[in-house]
């Protein structure tokens, strides 16, 4: 089946400095990943459409220049959390599509990111 | 915006019982989708529904797509220790291009 690998499982960091979080498809190809936050207790909040080659799609709420991201290639996708503050400390997650199973496939999830700034 | 909203937030079972939970939408969907989440890892797909009226089953679990299109529902039945965690409905609108919407979560607890 599809999987979607993501790394690290876990970061601490200090407050000021920047943080980036891998997402990758392990055996199928991405266009598009999608990366959510989820806060303790809350269910999971889009972020973020990343498109591969092209800008990301910030949802409103998300400064798209404090979340910064990259899909250079058709496996990867990064997020790198600029400027990092301790209420920036959330769970992580991206997910995508395998494109083989049709469009309106359902997401594959990777095992988040639990980010604590200090 | 479409919203999901999902019942109940926790439950408290003992093991064996059966358990159902559910969630209505504001909206219409195409496609309705349940998670599980335990703690500190990501959802992992359960059923994913397609067909309004559709009745899907996955080993002791069953979740159907209503046939308004508005809701959807997840069964689980002779509930064992392992099934606790949180679930997630999720879904993907006609307006809403790829883009899940997901449900508040209910957490379950299994009492043995």
């Amino acid at each position: 089946g599809a999987v979607v690998s993501q790394h690290p499982s876990w970061v601490i960091c200090k407050s000021g400095t920047s943080v980036k979080i891998e997402c990758r498809s392990l055996d199928f190809q991405a266009t598009t990943m999608f990366w959510y936050r989820q806060f303790p207790k809350q269910s999971l909040m889009l972020m973020a459409t990343s498109n591969e080659g092209s800008k990301a799609t910030y949802e409103q709420g998300v400064e798209k220049d404090k979340f910064l991201i990259n899909h250079a290639s058709l496996t990867l996708s990064t997020l790198t959390v600029t400027s990092a503050h301790p209420e920036d400390s959330s769970f992580y997650i991206c997910s995508a599509r395998d494109p083989r199973t049709g469009m309106n496939s359902p997401l594959h999830f990777g095992n988040g990111t639990r980010l604590t700034v200090t | 915006g479409q919203q999901l909203n999902q019942s109940p937030q926790s439950m408290f079972i003992q093991e064996g019982e059966d358990v159902s939970m559910n969630c209505t939408s504001s909206s219409i969907f195409n496609t309705w989708l349940w998670y599980k989440q335990d703690p500190g890892e990501g959802p992992v797909l359960l059923i994913a529904l397609y067909k309004a009226g559709e009745l899907t089953s996955n080993g002791r679990l069953t979740a159907q797509f209503g046939i308004t299109r508005k809701d959807s529902f997840l069964n689980i039945s002779a509930s064992i220790p392992s099934d606790v965690g949180i679930y997630f409905c999720a879904g993907q609108g006609e307006t809403s291009g790829s883009r899940l919407t997901f449900g508040e979560g209910t957490q379950l607890t299994v009492n043995p």
